[in-house]
């Protein structure tokens, strides 16, 4: 089945620095791909949706010079935290989109992050 | 706006023993519906998912849910639970009126299920 990978797996950051995390589609292209957030005991929250080779779409409330997503390629997309903070701390989970594939996402692992 | 409510946080099933996790959802209109289970450490997988046509749906993992539109209801049942079964599950809308790149999920906060010996 397709396969999508997050790298890094969990990461600890100084508050004021940038962490980028990385979300591959292994073996498919995805023309789209989404980034979430969850709190513990909440839901995945939508961050914001990346199509390939243009701006990605923010949901209400997220701030999109905070959080900035590039997706480069077909099988590429990062999110960076900006001069992150302790309320940053969270689990990042991406999702990734076969073309002509409207209903299917296929989820990473998913990337702890943890800001001092 | 689409929105699912799982009632339950937390059930604890004794191993064996059948299971029913709960999902209300509310959308205008025909509703794409889910449900993940995702474990430690890996990715939401895909137990099954209702567009259309029989109600009752067959997924993976010996999972089923029954499609209630008069209850807004998509429970998700198993006959016999495996300690293996313990994780946490969501249960998911999809944006049917938006179309293209802007279709998306709305998932609810989940059910954390516990599985005794």
């Amino acid at each position: 089945g397709a396969v999508v990978s997050q790298h890094p797996s969990w990461v600890i950051c100084k508050s004021g620095t940038s962490v980028k995390i990385e979300c591959r589609s292994l073996d498919f292209q995805a023309t789209t791909m989404f980034w979430y957030r969850q709190f513990p005991k909440q839901s995945l929250m939508l961050m914001a949706t990346s199509n390939e080779g243009s701006k990605a779409t923010y949901e209400q409330g997220v701030e999109k010079d905070k959080f900035l997503i590039n997706h480069a390629s077909l099988t590429l997309s990062t999110l960076t935290v900006t001069s992150a903070h302790p309320e940053d701390s969270s689990f990042y989970i991406c999702s990734a989109r076969p073309p002509l594939a409207l209903e299917t996402q296929y989820f990473g692992p998913g990337t702890r992050l943890l800001v001092l | 706006a689409q929105s699912v409510t799982q009632p339950d946080i937390h059930i604890t099933v004794s191993e064996g023993a059948s299971l029913e996790l709960r999902c209300n959802y509310s959308y205008g209109a025909t509703p794409y519906l889910f449900w993940y289970v995702q474990s430690p450490g890996q990715g939401l997988q895909l137990l099954l998912k209702y567009f259309s046509g029989d109600t009752l749906v067959q997924g993976i993992k010996g999972f089923e849910a029954e499609f209630k539109r008069s209850q807004s209801s998509f429970n998700l049942r198993k006959p016999s639970v495996h300690w293996s079964d313990a994780a946490e599950y969501f249960c998911a809308v999809g944006d049917t009126n938006s179309g293209g790149s802007n279709y998306k999920l709305t998932f609810g906060k989940g059910t954390l299920l516990t599985v005794n010996p």
